[in-house]
């Protein structure tokens, strides 16, 4: 009964791949966000949809293109990657302004 | 632009002493303050929040925070730690408090309690 799934939890590719991280939450939530965790920990919001509309875009590169087929799932796409986007990718999703995190995707581009 | 500093990197303390967390943000106009904690190689578990109401909130492992708006503070706070609590621990902020408002992050502080 996990409240955010993520998958996969560990992805390891090379430069230059196109790759996909999927978010599932079954709380019935109508926001969900990606935000990512660099190599200092440090946690950067990346996007927000609200039933299933974008409503944060926070000045990611066009190589990253959130996609939400309903409002409990919201996957993210990453073209062209690159050795910065070595990161953990972190989805959450919202009630009443408290979010609750999945367990995280470590990405790791060689 | 709005930012949340946690003043210290890192935290060390001996088991059973108390510890403070310190956590500011930038504006003082309506917030939502949370308060996450990261396990090594886990994701984020919201540790206490302070929407609205009384200025001290606790959550049910014996820490609390007090939100001070006159100095825009949020202090994590423990009079005495376990070896469990050792983590990291995350200060974040909801400004406008919109229903979907943005979590802005603080560095973080990486508690370390020895034995």
């Amino acid at each position: 009964d996990t409240a955010v799934s993520q998958t996969p939890k560990y992805l390891v590719t090379q430069m230059g791949n196109d790759k996909s991280i999927k978010c599932e939450q079954n709380l019935g939530h109508d926001t969900m966000y990606w935000y990512k965790q660099d190599s200092k920990k440090f946690l950067k919001i990346m996007f927000s949809y609200n039933n299933k509309e974008l409503i944060i875009n926070e000045t990611v590169p066009n190589r990253f293109s959130p996609k939400s087929p309903d409002k409990a799932h919201l996957n993210l796409h990453i073209n062209s990657l690159e050795l910065g986007d070595s990161a953990v990718y972190f989805c959450a999703s919202s009630h009443h302004n408290e979010q609750f995190f999945g367990p995280g995707t470590r990405l790791t581009v060689l | 632009a709005q930012s949340v500093t946690q003043l210290d990197s890192q935290v060390p303390v001996f088991e059973e002493a108390p510890v403070e967390l310190r956590c500011n943000y930038s504006s003082s106009v309506s917030v939502y303050l949370f308060w996450y904690v990261q396990y090594p190689n886990q994701g984020l578990q919201l540790l206490l929040k302070y929407l609205s109401g009384s200025t001290l909130v606790e959550s049910i492992n014996g820490f609390e925070a007090e939100f001070n708006k006159s100095q825009t503070s949020f202090h994590l706070r423990k009079p005495s730690v376990h070896i469990s609590d050792t983590a990291e621990y995350f200060c974040a902020v909801i400004w406008g408090g919109t229903s979907y408002g943005k979590l802005t992050f603080g560095q973080g502080t990486i508690l370390t309690v020895h034995p």
